[in-house]
């Protein structure tokens, strides 16, 4: 069965500081994987997919297959990154829906 | 663009009462997809529409929930009756018709929803 852990529930950092969130996966296959966060008071938003390869608001995710992870990085956080962010997964079988971790809170103090 | 709505925001019933919940997909979205989140837990896929039609309930926890979208626009989800455990956040979520999971999910803002 698909399966996304994220092993930490919260992450507190001081601005400036590097951040890496966890994410691991159980998947049969090749699969295609998210990073959602929700700030506060706002709806929960994608923020990357692996397959885009691409920056977003300076994070970036590497899917390494060997290992079965998808962390997500950041070399300087910022204040406005204090949000709740989750790993997802779309499952296999035609239904796309998706298998999400726990989430963890980040906080990044001033 | 208003982007996918959900009404109401917040409700509180007393265990036993009935509840229903509406979704607004982003226009021209044919997927509609209802999770919820329990809390301390993880959000949880409910079902999946396609249009009208139902692809995937696989999530619906019991018989209690009603899921409907007719016409292939909004869609419900009703409660009945509700219990103390059913209490926590329901997301709905849209995307364009696709083959692959390739397509964002854009998430409504949820109902958190309250059974005493």
């Amino acid at each position: 069965a698909q399966r996304v852990t994220q092993p930490e529930k919260l992450l507190s950092v001081f601005k400036g500081a590097p951040v890496e969130l966890k994410c691991n996966y159980s998947y049969s296959g090749s699969p295609e994987l998210f990073w959602y966060v929700q700030y506060s008071r706002q709806r929960l938003q994608l923020l990357l997919r692996h397959i885009s390869r691409e920056s977003i608001k300076g994070f970036t995710a590497d899917l390494n297959k060997g290992e079965t992870s998808f962390h997500l990085k950041k070399p300087f956080a910022q204040e406005e990154d204090s949000a709740m962010y989750y790993c997802a997964l779309p499952t296999q079988g035609g239904s796309e829906k998706l298998v999400f971790g726990k989430g963890m809170k980040l906080t990044v103090n001033p | 663009e208003a982007g996918v709505t959900q009404f109401p925001s917040h409700s509180v019933i007393e265990k036993g009462q009935t509840v229903t919940l509406r979704c607004d997909p982003i226009s021209g979205h044919d997927n509609l997809y209802w999770y919820r989140r329990v809390m301390g837990k993880e959000i949880k896929f409910l079902l999946h529409f396609v249009k009208e039609s139902k692809q995937d309930e696989s999530g619906m926890p019991n018989n209690r929930f009603l899921a409907e979208r007719t016409g292939g626009t909004y869609s419900t989800l009703k409660v009945q009756p509700a219990e103390l455990e059913d209490s926590g956040v329901y997301f709905c979520a849209s995307s364009l018709r696709g083959t692959g999971p390739s397509y964002e999910q854009y998430f409504g803002p949820g109902t958190r929803l309250t059974v005493t």
